[in-house]
């Protein structure tokens, strides 16, 4: 079935460094989005990505939805304490009638005032 | 407003126990959905349900029972209630149509613990 490797599973920043993880999928996806869970909380889109190419950018984030349409990355820039969080990437499951997300298996980004 | 609203955030109960989990949508989405979060973060659809029809029913213990009475609701019960059930509990929803419909938008989510 489809599965996203997403990289890397953990992350440990100083504030103000600029931040990059990337998932990968053995098969396309037409659209990948990417998540963010704050601690005891659901997530939250952060960018949708709809067509191969696209860059997208949602202040300090920017996402990017491969040519391949098999991987995909967020960069966070700047990052501040509140970054801290579990970022996912998603996309959907085309097997399933009626599109439930494939979730990655997280990055966890930890950043020190 | 809350998008996507789930009560309780939290339950703890004992083994054995049968319990509801709700869950409120008023984005006038037609799917929605319930996900598994276990320990390691990992999350899992469980169900999901468009327009009231349950359409995708994954490898879950019969033991769990959504119910849908309308569109912007969906209710999940659990009978008999064992130890490894003890996880986050996640509502989402989507439209149906447009160009984000493969967008998903989730609850607060709802932590049970089966002591």
């Amino acid at each position: 079935g489809q599965q996203l490797n997403q990289s890397p599973q953990s992350m440990f920043i100083q504030e103000g460094e600029d931040v990059s993880m990337n998932c990968t999928s053995s098969s396309i996806f037409n659209t990948w989005l990417w998540y963010k869970q704050d601690p005891g909380e659901g997530p939250v889109l952060l960018i949708a990505l709809y067509k191969a190419g696209e860059l997208t950018s949602n202040g300090r984030l920017t996402a990017q939805f491969g040519i391949t349409r098999k991987d995909s990355f967020l960069n966070i820039s700047a990052s501040i304490p509140s970054d801290v969080g579990i970022y996912f990437c998603a996309g959907p499951n085309y097997g399933g009638s009626q599109g439930n997300l494939i979730f990655g298996k997280g990055t966890k980004l930890s950043v020190k005032p | 407003d809350t998008a996507v609203s789930q009560t309780p955030k939290y339950l703890v109960t004992q083994m054995g126990n049968d319990k509801s989990i709700k869950c409120e949508q008023n984005l006038g989405h037609d799917t929605m959905y319930w996900y598994k979060q276990d320990s390691k973060k990992f999350l899992k659809i469980m169900f999901s349900y468009n327009n009231k029809e349950l359409i995708i029913n994954e490898t879950v213990p019969n033991r769990f029972s959504p119910k849908s009475p309308d569109k912007a609701h969906l209710n999940l019960h659990i009978n008999s209630l064992e130890l490894g059930d003890s996880a986050v509990y996640f509502c989402a929803c989507k439209p149906y149509w447009g160009t984000n419909k493969e967008t998903q938008y989730f609850g607060p989510g709802t932590r049970l613990l089966v002591l």
